[in-house]
């Protein structure tokens, strides 16, 4: 059971628009700690993909962009491509350390 | 380019040991924390440890905490993880992390490929 909480599963056709929830509580997210996302395509290390709530890593395409808000971040990813087909994993942080969300697997139709 | 290589996985015995090394390039690897993160088979990423830049802070995941050591050679640029006393359930890919500051809970800017930890009798 992961601490932050995301959709198991999300998908969408090319070019719209999907989104990807993260719960946290207010010993995590809520407590003002930032939210980074990943994306891991299949076989590969995870990846960077935003950092600090919105920010965008040097190379990321402007159709990824990130929220927070009290408890919960989104990640939201518009004009939908294959090559976005990955697992989409939430971080952040607690007392104890860092902690992630459970991932989401975003599959184009 | 930042390149980041794990080593020192395979197969091990419960209750067994094994250290992971992570060599480091094309950054200045004292000037960053480091961390390790895991991935069962088939689940999702769990960290481990991190380290700063100076090793005099590091941080463990509660299980794993009296069982693994986090370490870095800044003279050798290389990241390690010293595993005791495993279990099934530390079967995993390890990657080896950097943050892009010198401290610890601060994003994971570039990951190594991993290296595969496999506890079984």
């Amino acid at each position: 059971q992961s601490v932050l909480t995301q959709p198991p599963s999300v998908s969408g056709a090319p070019g719209q628009r999907v989104t990807i929830s993260c719960t946290g509580s207010s010993s995590n997210i809520g407590a003002g700690y930032s939210v980074h996302w990943y994306q891991q395509l299949p076989g590969t290390a995870p990846k960077l993909l935003i950092y600090g709530n919105t920010n965008r890593p040097s190379g990321v395409p402007d159709r990824f962009s990130g929220s927070k808000s009290g408890t919960s971040a989104s990640l939201a990813i518009t004009g939908l491509q294959a090559e976005d087909e990955a697992d989409y994993y939430c971080q952040s942080y607690d007392s104890s350390g860092v902690v992630f969300g459970g991932g989401t697997k975003l599959t184009v139709l | 380019e930042v390149q980041l290589l794990e080593s020192g996985g395979g197969l091990v015995q419960p209750g067994g040991s094994l250290r992971l090394s992570c060599a480091a390039s094309g950054f200045t690897f004292s000037s960053y924390a480091v961390s390790w993160v895991r991935q069962s088979p088939g689940k999702g990423l769990e960290w481990v440890a991190s380290v700063n830049g100076g090793s005099d802070n590091t941080h463990y995941t509660d299980s794993v905490k009296g069982r693994f050591t986090i370490s870095r050679d800044n003279s050798k640029n290389t990241l390690y993880l010293q595993m005791n006393s495993l279990r099934a359930d530390d079967t995993a890919v390890y990657f080896c992390a950097k943050s892009p500051q010198y401290t610890t809970l601060t994003p994971l800017d570039y990951w190594g490929q991993g290296t595969l930890v496999t506890v079984s009798s």
